[in-house]
């Protein structure tokens, strides 16, 4: 069974233009997760959608991000326009929607976001 | 949720077993504890997770105080593809992981 998956693994833009992230979910997962770690910092929350509805958006740094999830099954997430402390890695998370209280959430191997 | 204290660093040999403390003094009685790892550039792994009982599973076990202030993660038999950062997080279920600052754990060989 493929794991989570995240494309690009690296993208590198200039400060201003758009960035478009996108996570595949392990199939049948309806929790999905984004999270970013900034280069220094902690891993942080950005948002989690239930199926394609955004069940918590707290961890969104401002109207610049955009996530989306049409459908229920992939999930993008939008930078417009990229700022350079936009840069570090963005980390997806699916688990399934019976297990979100007590089961694991998988992790994506992150896209690589530089901004020049 | 809660919040976690956790050593900044800890070594441990090769072959040995790693002990990995956290103190979540705060924690309520609905709050799980899980732990996670980020070995190198990776994502996040899950490890375990317990609620009032140790538990064990193929890649660690999760000693739980009794009055669950503090928890130990047991990894066996560490090894060289141990050496991580190792977050320990209490959560109530269907929250977010919120992830700390972590014990970054050198195995030495």
């Amino acid at each position: 069974e493929a794991g989570v998956t995240q494309f690009p693994s690296h993208s590198v833009i200039e400060k201003g233009q758009t960035v478009t992230l996108r996570c595949d979910p392990i199939s049948g997962h309806d929790n999905l997760y984004w999270y970013r770690r900034v280069m220094g910092k902690e891993i942080k929350f950005l948002l989690h959608f239930v199926k394609e509805s955004k069940q918590d958006e707290s961890g969104m740094p401002n109207n610049r991000f955009l996530a989306e999830r049409t459908g229920g099954t992939y999930s993008t997430l939008k930078v417009q326009p990229a700022e350079l402390e936009d840069s570090g890695v963005y980390f997806c998370a699916s688990s399934q929607l019976q297990l979100a209280n007590t089961g694991e959430l998988f992790f994506g191997e992150g896209s690589r976001l530089t901004v020049l | 949720d809660a919040k976690t204290t956790q050593p900044t660093s800890m070594d441990c040999a090769e072959g040995r077993a790693a002990n990995l403390p956290c103190n979540h003094s705060t924690i309520s009685g609905n709050e799980y504890v899980y732990w996670y790892r980020q070995i190198h550039s990776q994502g996040p792994q899950y490890i375990i997770h317990g609620l009032k009982n140790n538990e064990t599973n193929e890649m660690a076990s999760l000693i739980i105080t009794e009055d669950r202030k503090s928890s130990t993660l047991i990894l066996p038999h560490a090894t060289l593809r141990d050496t991580a950062v190792y977050y320990c997080i209490v959560r109530v279920g269907g929250d977010k992981i919120i992830f700390g600052k972590g014990t970054r754990l050198h195995i030495l060989p």
